[in-house]
C-alpha cells in the first residue's frame, strides 16, 4: 500500500528537549515536504526537499531542521523546542511533477510545555 | 504572494442538504487549485484539482469550477451524508510553484459537520 508514516503520532514534551519527527514514504517520490497546522492558519510549508541532499526553506522554517540522506526519509528535527512549536506536523512527498498531487502523513500532534 | 481564502467555519448541515464552501485565491499568473479534506484523525486527502480556467473538479459527488474571473473555486455537493463531516481545504500551487519548493498555499480550512 502506497503510503507516507510519520512517527510518533503524538508527542508531549518540554522545552529545550531535542526531539526528531520520522517521516517515510514507500513511493519512491523525490519530492517530501513538511507543514505545520494551526487553527485559523490552515497548513503552512516548513522545509521540503527536491531529492536525495537538496533542502530548501519553506515559509516558516525558524526552530526546524531537516535531512534527506536516503530518497524515502525525511525526518524532521527541532533542537530546542519552544512553546510556540506546539502544533500539529504532516509530512507530504509527491512523485511526477505534473500530477499536482501531494500524499500526506497521518499527522503528528507535539506539545512543547 | 499567493494567498486563499476560505468561508469561515464551522459549518453544520443536516443530512441530503446542499452544500457549498466558498473559496477565493490571489496568485500570480495562473495557478493550479485543489480541495483537499482531513478526515478525524487523519492527513490530508487530495478530493479534487483544476488546472485552468473554466475547468471543473469532481469527486465523491463534490465540484468545484476554476473561475478565473471571479478568481474563486467554490466547493459544492448537492447532496450530504454524515460521512462527509471533515475540514475542507481550499489550496493553491502557483505556475512558479516548481522553483519554490512545489508549495502549496492553503485556505484555514472549513470543519463540516453533517447530522442525521
Amino acid at each position: 500500500e502506497a503510503q507516507v508514516t510519520q512517527n510518533p503520532r503524538y508527542l508531549i514534551t518540554v522545552t529545550g528537549k531535542k526531539l526528531t519527527v520520522t517521516c517515510s514514504q514507500n513511493m519512491n517520490h523525490e519530492y517530501m515536504s513538511w507543514y505545520r497546522q494551526d487553527p485559523g492558519l490552515g497548513l503552512r510549508q516548513i522545509y521540503y526537499s527536491m531529492n536525495v541532499e537538496v533542502t530548501d526553506k519553506g515559509d516558516v522554517p525558524e526552530g526546524y531542521k531537516v535531512s534527506r540522506k536516503e530518497k524515502r526519509n525525511f525526518p524532521l528535527i527541532l533542537e530546542s523546542p519552544s512553546p510556540n512549536q506546539t502544533s500539529l506536523y504532516f509530512c507530504a512527498s509527491r512523485g511526477d511533477p505534473l500530477t499536482d498531487t501531494q500524499y500526506f502523513g497521518p499527522g503528528t500532534r507535539l506539545t512543547v510545555l | 504572494g499567493d494567498s486563499v481564502t476560505q468561508m469561515e467555519g464551522p459549518v453544520t448541515l443536516s443530512e441530503e442538504a446542499f452544500l457549498t464552501i466558498n473559496c477565493t485565491y490571489t496568485a500570480t499568473g495562473y495557478p493550479s487549485l485543489f480541495w483537499y479534506v482531513q478526515y478525524p484523525g487523519e492527513g490530508l486527502q487530495l478530493l479534487l484539482k483544476a488546472t485552468k480556467a473554466d475547468d471543473k473538479g469532481s469527486n465523491k459527488g463534490f465540484e468545484a469550477t476554476y473561475r478565473k474571473e471571479t478568481t474563486s473555486f467554490h466547493l459544492e455537493k448537492g447532496s450530504v451524508q454524515v460521512s462527509d463531516s471533515a475540514v475542507y481545504f481550499c489550496a493553491l500551487k502557483g505556475p512558479l510553484a516548481e522553483t519554490s519548493g512545489s508549495r502549496l498555499t492553503f485556505g484555514e480550512g472549513t470543519q463540516l459537520t453533517v447530522n442525521p
